[in-house]
């Protein structure tokens, strides 16, 4: 199985900040990399996918950027609504596993 | 406007059977594949199980497999998960997602369903 580990686990920043969110592969993944939003007790929401690609209606303020095992997710400017959960999920190959989550909260 | 809607969660003992449905609209159901993806309290996400657009292909994690079966009705636009000799780790909340196009990433997701396993 292809394992995900994000970094770091939890990151307290403020607002307007540049916030970079790192997920590095156990194997290569190509661009099969995502990126999801979750709010407590919400489902998740996709943002990012095939490593760089905006989702429609994501702001702007988020991009990814990387290929095959390193992979990296940054919000330009933080804005309150920003406080969430940040997943990477990989689809190259069943199990289609996720990292363990970064935390981003608001200073 | 796509729409996923999860039904069937519930309290169930350990080694009862349940099944969760997912009906979907807003768009051409039978033409995407379709996931099951499940937080337990507290945790992080784990993909659970896959079916292919047509319902011929078929994937499971390995903490599920043998005991959880996908599948799909295309006529009714509804996926289920079929969760049979549940355990107390199985506890969580069940969501169904959306594949997007060319099978990359997850575009939509309903808004879950929770079980609980537990005497």
């Amino acid at each position: 199985d292809i394992q995900m580990t994000q970094s770091p686990p939890s990151l307290s920043a403020s607002i307007g900040d540049r916030v970079i969110i790192t997920c590095r592969a156990s194997q290569s993944i190509i661009s099969y990399l995502n990126w999801y939003q979750q709010k407590p007790g919400k489902a998740p929401k996709v943002l990012i996918y095939g490593a760089s690609n905006l989702q429609s209606g994501v702001p702007s303020r988020f991009s990814a950027s990387g290929s095959g095992t390193d992979f990296t997710l940054t919000v330009s400017s933080l804005q309150p609504e920003d406080s969430a959960t940040y997943y990477c999920q990989q689809t190259y190959g069943t199990p289609y596993t996720f990292g363990q989550g970064t935390k981003l909260e608001i200073k | 406007e796509v729409q996923l809607l999860e039904s069937g969660g519930d309290l169930v003992q350990p080694g009862g059977s349940l099944r969760l449905s997912c009906a979907a609209s807003g768009f051409t159901f039978s033409t995407y594949a379709m996931n099951w993806v499940r937080q337990a309290p507290g945790k992080g996400l784990e993909w659970v199980s896959s079916i292919s657009a047509s319902g011929g292909t078929t994937y499971y994690a390995d903490s599920v497999k043998g005991r959880f079966t996908i599948s799909r009705d295309n006529s009714k636009n509804t996926a289920y998960l079929q969760m049979n000799s549940l355990r107390a780790e199985d506890t969580a909340v069940y969501y169904c997602a959306k594949h997007g196009p060319g099978l990359v990433h997850f575009d939509y997701w309903g808004q879950g369903a929770l079980v609980t396993v537990s005497s």
